[in-house]
């Protein structure tokens, strides 16, 4: 069936390095990624998006990176800091009105 | 206020119980949805609500049952649940009904069934 999945269920880094956290999706049609941020007893909140028709995008302190060939999607955040601790999800959209979430990666930032 | 609100934030309920999650946006948006998101697993999606239209209903059980009486508000409707339904359960909304562009959500209620 469909299914988004991240490579790691955890991820530690330093204060202060830069993170990277991987997605892999499965369907081909989808046409739109979504990065999103759920901090501990909060509810996720939008990080940054991409669309199929570009590889690259950046924001503040992050960028996603999508490689359409091999379904990969991931999502750098620079100078990590205490504050982004959380558990981050990818989301694709392989169909109007459907958004697919992956299982997430909690990331902990050491001080 | 915040863009989407969910009551009550916490529920405890027994399986001969009736009750009734509910989400109210304050964005303006036309879609609305619901999520379960249980320990371990990815965000399921629920129902989604079009210009108070169901537009989809994920294969969830009936002892789920959504109401969507305007396009700021949505219930979710529990009765005879089970304990593996104890879960968070998300409400969201987007301006576009195509899922395409930010769905924004709300803290959550957190469901025990015992």
């Amino acid at each position: 069936g469909e299914s988004v999945g991240l490579h790691l269920p955890t991820l530690s880094v330093q204060e202060g390095d830069n993170s990277i956290i991987n997605c892999a999706y499965s369907n081909s049609a989808s046409d739109y990624f979504i990065w999103y941020k759920q901090e501990s007893g909060k509810g996720p909140q939008f990080i940054i998006d991409i669309r199929s028709n570009m590889d690259k995008r950046q924001g503040q302190r992050v960028t996603v990176l999508l490689n359409k060939t091999v379904k990969h999607l991931s999502l750098q955040i620079a100078a990590t800091q205490p504050g982004d601790s959380a558990v981050y999800f990818c989301a694709e959209n392989p169909q109007r009105g459907k958004l697919i979430f992956g299982q997430g990666t909690e990331l902990s930032v050491k001080p | 206020e915040t863009g989407v609100t969910q009551t009550p934030r916490h529920l405890v309920m027994g399986m001969t119980n009736k009750k009734s999650l509910k989400c109210e946006q304050h964005l303006g948006h036309n879609a609305m949805y619901w999520y379960k998101q249980s320990a371990k697993k990815p965000l399921e999606l629920m129902f989604v609500y079009n210009f108070k239209e169901q537009t989809e209903n994920n294969s969830v059980p009936s002892r789920f049952s959504p109401e969507c009486p305007n396009s700021s508000h949505l219930f979710l409707h529990l009765h005879t649940l089970q304990p593996e339904d104890s879960a968070l359960y998300l409400c969201a909304s987007s301006q576009d009904p195509a899922g395409i562009g930010e769905l924004f959500f709300g803290e959550g209620s957190r469901l025990t069934v015992l």
